[in-house]
């Protein structure tokens, strides 16, 4: 099956700082998410990529969707305390099921 | 927009009981919903996918006798773990995607909260 490879797993950065978690996946997919997981939480959109080379925005975060289809990247820039969670990658196929990342768990310290 | 609603939030009960969770969307009619499980640190592994008056899908291995998926409107799909055992003790996440705006693009799917099933 598909399976995708997201890192890193964890982050431990200082406020302020930029952060940046990347996903490959072995196969392509058709439209790339990334979201955002409190704990006891579900996960929350942040951004959605459709077509390859597509980069986009979301105040401070930037995603890209890879030429190839088959990887992404998202940046955080200057991270707040807020930012805390576990972002997870999620590749939607044309069955628009989703396979999920590993899911990066980032820490922002004061 | 884009609401999805997930109840209850956690249930706590016997070994032997059925347990019913429910998953609708707030703002959106929804054709398709899924069902995920996550356990403690670990990624959302997808259960089934919910047609809207039709059978669920079940991935592989997902015994569809002991998580009954019931989807009999465009805004509600039901969830129902079978005389649940520990096991089965988990945190389970429905999500949906609007199947009717029409922007040229797929809609993504929207997670509800999750529900902690603790089964004793």
């Amino acid at each position: 099956g598909q399976q995708l490879n997201q890192s890193p797993q964890s982050m431990f950065i200082q406020e302020g700082e930029d952060v940046s978690m990347n996903c490959t996946s072995s196969s392509i997919f058709n439209t790339w998410l990334w979201y955002k997981q409190e704990p006891g939480e579900g996960p929350v959109l942040l951004i959605a990529l459709y077509k390859a080379g597509e980069l986009t925005s979301n105040g401070r975060l930037t995603a890209q969707f890879g030429i190839t289809r088959k990887d992404s990247f998202l940046n955080i820039s200057a991270s707040i305390p807020s930012d805390v969670g576990i972002y997870f990658c999620a590749g939607q196929s044309s069955a628009r099921q989703l396979t999920f990342g590993s899911g990066t768990q980032l820490t922002v310290l004061p | 927009g884009a609401v999805v609603s997930q109840h209850p939030s956690r249930v706590i009960c016997k070994s032997g009981t059925s347990v019913k969770i429910e998953c609708r969307s707030l703002d959106f009619q929804a054709t398709t919903m899924f069902w995920y499980r996550q356990f403690p640190k670990k990624s959302l592994m997808l259960m089934a996918t919910s047609n809207e008056g039709s059978k669920a899908t079940y991935e592989q291995g997902v015994e569809k006798d002991k998580f009954l998926i019931n989807h009999a409107s465009l805004t509600l799909s039901t969830l129902t773990v079978t005389s649940a055992h520990p096991e089965d003790s988990s945190f389970y996440i429905c999500s949906a995607r609007d199947g009717f705006t029409g922007t040229g693009r797929d809609q993504p799917q929207h997670f509800g909260d999750g529900t902690r099933l603790s089964i004793l």
